[in-house]
């Protein structure tokens, strides 16, 4: 079965603090690995797409990087406002659009 | 460019009713996916319609329907609710060519079941 797994579930850093968040992923045949944001009672916002391993790609003091089994959100200097849950999505080996994980909440405490 | 727009923002029902849900996409997207999302299970797919037609379907009960109109417009319906049905639906838009697209979200409505 398809799964994606996420890691930690929550992560508390100090502003300035820089840290990375996990996305493993058991899909085979990846045809994209999806980042978004999502801020308490909002929808998700698209951050990052990833279609093949060692691709990265930058936003601000977010970088995403993908090998064969997993992807990283790696943080660097991070500030208050970057605090929501971070959830990292793939399409699974038949027709489901977007497998999620369950996501990891990170708060940045000034 | 509009994002995707889903309405109403919040909802509250009783048991036994049906709800109905709305989902306008992004110009020029033709794949509208729907998603439940509950604090124990996350986000799981529903369906996705694309051209009028469904095109994959998750493990939900028969409860739970969509349809898609001419315009890409969606409404997704729940029918006989039930407490475990409250939670936040999110549809996403995407043009839909292939697996893989970027899929953008609208705010979501939060369906509360009393």
């Amino acid at each position: 079965e398809d799964q994606v797994t996420q890691s930690p579930e929550a992560l508390r850093l100090q502003e300035g603090e820089s840290s990375s968040l996990n996305c493993s992923y058991t899909v085979s045949g990846l045809r994209g690995l999806f980042w978004y944001r999502q801020d308490p009672g909002k929808g998700p916002e698209f951050l990052f797409t990833l279609y093949s391993a060692g691709e990265e790609k930058e936003k601000e003091r977010l970088k995403a990087t993908l090998t064969k089994k997993e992807s990283f959100l790696h943080i660097t200097a991070p500030k208050p406002e970057d605090s929501a849950t971070y959830l990292c999505a793939v399409p699974d080996s038949g027709n489901t659009p977007l497998v999620f994980g369950k996501g990891t909440r990170l708060s940045v405490i000034a | 460019k509009a994002g995707v727009t889903q309405t109403p923002r919040y909802l509250i029902k009783t048991r036994g009713q049906q709800v109905t849900l709305s989902c306008s996409p992004i110009s020029g997207h033709r794949s509208v996916s729907w998603y439940q999302q509950t604090p124990g299970q996350g986000l799981q797919f529903l369906f996705e319609y694309f051209s009028e037609t469904q095109r994959n379907k998750g493990n939900f009960p028969g409860r739970f329907s969509g349809r898609q109109f001419s315009n890409s417009r969606s409404e997704m319906n729940v029918s006989t609710l039930e407490l475990g049905d409250s939670a936040l639906y999110l549809c996403a838009s995407s043009w839909g060519g292939r697996p893989g697209t970027e899929a953008f979200f609208g705010q979501g409505t939060r369906l509360t079941v009393v």
